[in-house]
């Protein structure tokens, strides 16, 4: 099992381009996540999706959209990137339900720098 | 959201024991205490997590106040390869008890280990 994917791993952007960034998960999980972390800070939920074709705000939504395309792919876009977006981005899958641990399980991570 | 505080940075010796304390006073009644860890330049990995008993796996063991306030993770025996920041994270239980995955990090405690 390749876990959580993300991809691509480092992106330079220019301030007003647009891009998307892909998650996928072989664990079967209806739940995913997306994350940012800035330097020296704690991870900071922008949006999650609870199950497949629902998707919801978290912490920190703006400037972005979520896109749940089934229930292994959860990709996020910038539609105009601004320097304030320069962040690691993690994607995150786990599953829930009674009796189980919620564990989230992380991908690797996107690097992106807006210049 | 409840809210959790923990030291910035702990210091350890290798093959010692580590104690990494948290506080979390205002935790309700069905908030799961959970751990994560992230070690340099990767995503988080589930540590363990715990209600009101304390709990034990092969990582680590975490260790409950009585009065669910604070908690302690314990590494029994610190390796050059648990240097990572710790995140002591509250998942939310909404009241009808169905739990959200959603989980809110904080800045973590930076456990060095030295050799």
């Amino acid at each position: 099992n390749a876990g959580v994917t993300q991809t691509p791993k480092f992106q330079v952007l220019k301030t007003g381009q647009s891009m998307t960034l892909q998650c996928a998960q072989d664990m079967n999980h209806n739940s995913m996540y997306w994350y940012r972390q800035d330097p020296g800070m704690g991870l900071r939920l922008i949006y999650y999706s609870a199950s497949e074709g629902t998707t919801d705000k978290g912490e920190v939504p703006n400037g972005y959209n979520v896109s749940r395309l089934n229930k292994r792919e959860f990709s996020l876009r910038l539609e105009s990137a601004a320097p304030s977006q320069t962040s690691v981005y993690f994607c995150a899958s786990s599953e829930h339900g009674a009796g189980l641990t919620y564990e989230q399980y992380f991908g690797p991570g996107t690097r992106l720098t807006v210049t | 959201d409840a809210k959790t505080t923990q030291p910035n940075s702990m210091e350890s010796n290798e093959e010692e024991p580590v104690h990494l304390p948290c506080n979390h006073s205002t935790i309700s009644g069905t908030d799961y205490i959970h751990w994560y860890r992230q070690l340099p330049s990767q995503g988080p990995e589930y540590v363990i997590h715990g209600l009101t008993s304390n709990v034990n796996n092969r990582m680590a063991s975490l260790a409950i106040a009585e009065d669910r306030k604070s908690s302690t993770l314990i590494l029994h025996r610190a390796t050059l390869r648990d240097a990572a920041v710790y995140y002591c994270i509250l998942r939310v239980a909404n009241a009808g008890g169905t739990s959200y995955g959603k989980l809110t990090f904080g800045q973590g405690t930076i456990l060095t280990v030295h050799p």
